[in-house]
């Protein structure tokens, strides 16, 4: 079955304790992305990959770090979690070739404390 | 900076009403033009998209058109059910050579009273 999959699903945490969020894709789509979800925002991006060892910086990416190192996975990492970065965060992927449908990760409800 | 608004933030219908809602993109090379159904607790997903050189695109009872002079484009389901009720988000992207990048509205949140 074609998905892209986030884990965790739920994570809360104490200020400051690094963390990854992993996300892995099985369509072998070349662009992979990452949003966070706050009500009355929408989704803004954080940070996307259009191959593997090429990232760029979103509309958000401060506090945030990721790697490409494969294909199918875009880990998200905070090195240092802040509490306004208690977020509902989205990872996404899209195959390069075009405008086409972007396929979300299932979500990762993150609360930091 | 590049923008999408996105109205209503709420609207309420009953069931067998149409819906429409609304956006407005600020970036005139935006290309790319899809509509996001998020459920409670679920996951964005894609129910329809239409492109720059198209004007309007229909699949059963959920329709969208683009008025490119006005940068404005637009989501109108008919016959609203029950199953219809979501958070539904615009987006608009500048295509590949622009990075790929959706920019999303706000959201509307959809309810469909029986």
């Amino acid at each position: 079955e074609a998905q892209v999959t986030q884990n965790p699903r739920y994570l809360i945490t104490v200020t400051g304790k690094k963390l990854t969020v992993t996300c892995s894709q099985n369509m072998n789509h070349e662009y992979m992305s990452w949003y966070r979800q706050d009500p009355g925002l929408g989704l803004r991006q954080i940070y996307y990959s259009m191959n593997v060892e090429v990232t760029d910086k979103g509309d958000v990416p401060e506090g945030y770090k990721v790697s490409r190192k494969e294909k199918r996975n875009f880990p998200l990492i905070l090195e240092s979690p802040s509490p306004n970065q208690t977020s509902l965060y989205f990872c996404a992927s899209t195959p390069f070739r075009g405008n086409t449908e972007a396929f979300f990760g299932q979500g990762t409800r993150l609360t930091v404390v | 900076g590049e923008n999408v608004e996105q109205h209503p933030s709420t609207l309420s219908v009953q069931e067998g009403d149409s819906a429409v809602i609304k956006c407005t993109y600020s970036d005139s090379a935006s290309n790319y033009f899809p509509w996001y159904k998020q459920e409670l607790g679920k996951r964005p997903q894609l129910i329809i998209d239409i492109r720059s050189n198209v004007g309007e695109k229909k699949d059963q009872r959920i329709a969208v058109t683009l008025n490119k002079t006005a940068k404005h484009f637009s989501l109108h389901i008919t016959e609203t059910q029950p199953e219809d009720s979501a958070v539904y988000f615009c987006a608009a992207s500048k295509g590949w050579n622009q990075g790929g990048k959706l920019i999303f509205g706000q959201g509307t949140e959809l309810s469909v009273k029986p």
